[in-house]
């Protein structure tokens, strides 16, 4: 267990819509990152926080956004939900936001259809 | 662009085969080089880790050498098993204040009995 808790495990919605992804990061680590992983993509950067505050931005469409909250959670919304947003979106956190290794929560899988 | 270029699967070997999965990067600077590995319906572990040039990164009977001349970080180890049957992903890490990591597409190994 890495500590790292996203919920919900399955999403499924249509097209269209808008769904937010939730992720409590382990105890302690201050930094949060999300990341996309589809069958045509593999793994992708999205977009990382420290602290409340944007840190790094990926390959994140402007459908989607993010946050990082006072209390460290951070949460991945995606809106006007295409076919192609279909994936595993997986959190990760890290104690700084520079060197310490990454731990993955277990993802959340979406689909739409 | 900085990249992860990992050598397709799926792999399937027989257990106590030795293995090798190779990966090669494109980077500017000097990036940190990691394996992950991925077990079904599980996210993402750190496996090992390099962060510089001739730095062997090992656990669990992995080894994998940062070899700055070849840029290649090959993933190996000398009698796999059937518990290692999973995902592996080689990734980077440019170290330029972010920690986002850059990943591989992601070699399946699956070892039989």
């Amino acid at each position: 267990d890495s500590g790292v808790t996203q919920t919900p495990k399955h999403l499924i919605t249509a097209t269209g819509q808008r769904v937010t992804l939730r992720c409590s990061p382990r105890s302690g680590d201050l930094s949060v990152y999300w990341y996309q992983q589809s069958l045509d993509q593999g793994l992708q950067f999205l977009i990382q926080y420290y602290n409340g505050e944007e840190r790094a931005k990926g390959n994140i469409l402007e459908r989607f956004s993010a946050q990082q909250f006072p209390d460290l959670h951070s949460e991945l919304n995606l809106s006007s939900l295409e076919l192609g947003d279909s994936a595993l979106y997986f959190c990760a956190s890290s104690v700084d936001p520079s060197n310490s290794p990454l731990h993955f929560g277990n993802g959340t899988r979406l689909t739409v259809t | 662009g900085d990249s992860v270029t990992q050598m397709e699967g799926p792999v399937t070997l027989s257990e106590e085969a030795f293995l090798t999965i190779n990966c090669t990067y494109t980077a500017t600077g000097y990036p940190s080089l990691f394996w992950y590995v991925q077990y079904p319906g599980e996210g993402l572990q750190l496996l090992l880790k390099a962060t510089k040039a001739d730095d062997k990164g090992s656990n669990k009977g992995f080894e994998a050498t940062y070899r700055k001349e070849t840029t290649s970080f090959h993933l190996e180890k000398g009698s796999v098993q059937v518990s290692d049957s999973a995902v592996y992903f080689c990734a980077l890490s440019l170290q330029t204040g972010a920690n986002n990591l850059f990943f591989g597409t992601g070699t399946r190994l699956t070892v039989i009995p």
